[in-house]
């Protein structure tokens, strides 16, 4: 069955960074993209990153764009996003998700907290 | 960009009741919207994509319609596992990929 595991939850500093990771298995992973977001508590869902295994190529959300790098390892079937620059307003669950068009397969998300 | 706005922001339902959510886009993404659930402390689910297409495993009690900018998803039956947040997405116009804010479907 397909799935996307993601790593643990994380507690940084701000002015830290952090590098999330997020385990695929059971389909082919250079046939779909990845895209990485966050749900800040009480709040909507906002895409940071997007990760074409296939191609390697990358697309950044604006907002984040200088503090957004989002990798993948095919013969580890993985994907990777780090995010630089930590700010109490990062504090929230981090997701990745298999993007078929639509989002059909989601990890199980990280929570990251930044706090001094 | 566009932008998506859900209406309401929440909607009071009895047990057994019937709910119509509703999403509109700021310009026209043809049928490329999806709907998700989204339950406390849980993973958003995918409900519907393709504006009206219910993806696997999820009950004929959810329909989803609509094209253009104008989207709507109806539970027929509520059921007590359905009260969550419900999202909207839109896939055509990327990036960025943009949601809805949610729209809260509670007991009344």
């Amino acid at each position: 069955q397909i799935q996307l595991v993601q790593s643990g939850a994380e507690v940084r500093k701000p002015g830290a960074s952090v590098k999330l990771s997020c385990k695929t298995s059971g389909y082919t992973f250079t046939a779909y993209a990845i895209l990485w977001g966050r749900q800040a508590p009480g709040q909507g869902l906002e895409w940071m990153g997007w990760i074409n295994p296939g191609s390697g190529n990358t697309k950044y959300s604006q907002t984040f764009q200088g503090r957004v790098t989002v990798t993948s390892d095919i013969s580890a079937t993985t994907a990777y996003m780090e995010v630089t620059g930590l700010r109490s307003g990062d504090t929230a669950i981090y997701y990745c998700v298999r993007d078929n068009g639509f989002f059909d397969f989601w990890g199980q998300g990280t929570p990251v907290t930044v706090s001094s | 960009e566009v932008v998506m706005t859900q209406s309401p922001a929440t909607l009071s339902v009895s047990p057994g009741g019937r709910a119509t959510l509703s999403c509109r886009a700021s310009q026209s993404v043809s049928r490329n919207v999806a709907w998700y659930q989204q339950k406390p402390g849980q993973v958003p689910r995918l409900l519907i994509y393709g504006a009206s297409t219910r993806a696997t495993g999820i009950p004929a009690r959810f329909s989803g319609s609509g094209f253009g900018t104008e989207f709507t998803l109806t539970i027929s039956t509520l059921q007590s596992e359905d009260f969550a947040v419900y999202y909207c997405h839109q896939y055509n116009n990327w990036p960025p990929w943009t949601f809805g804010q949610g729209t809260k479907v509670e007991i009344k």
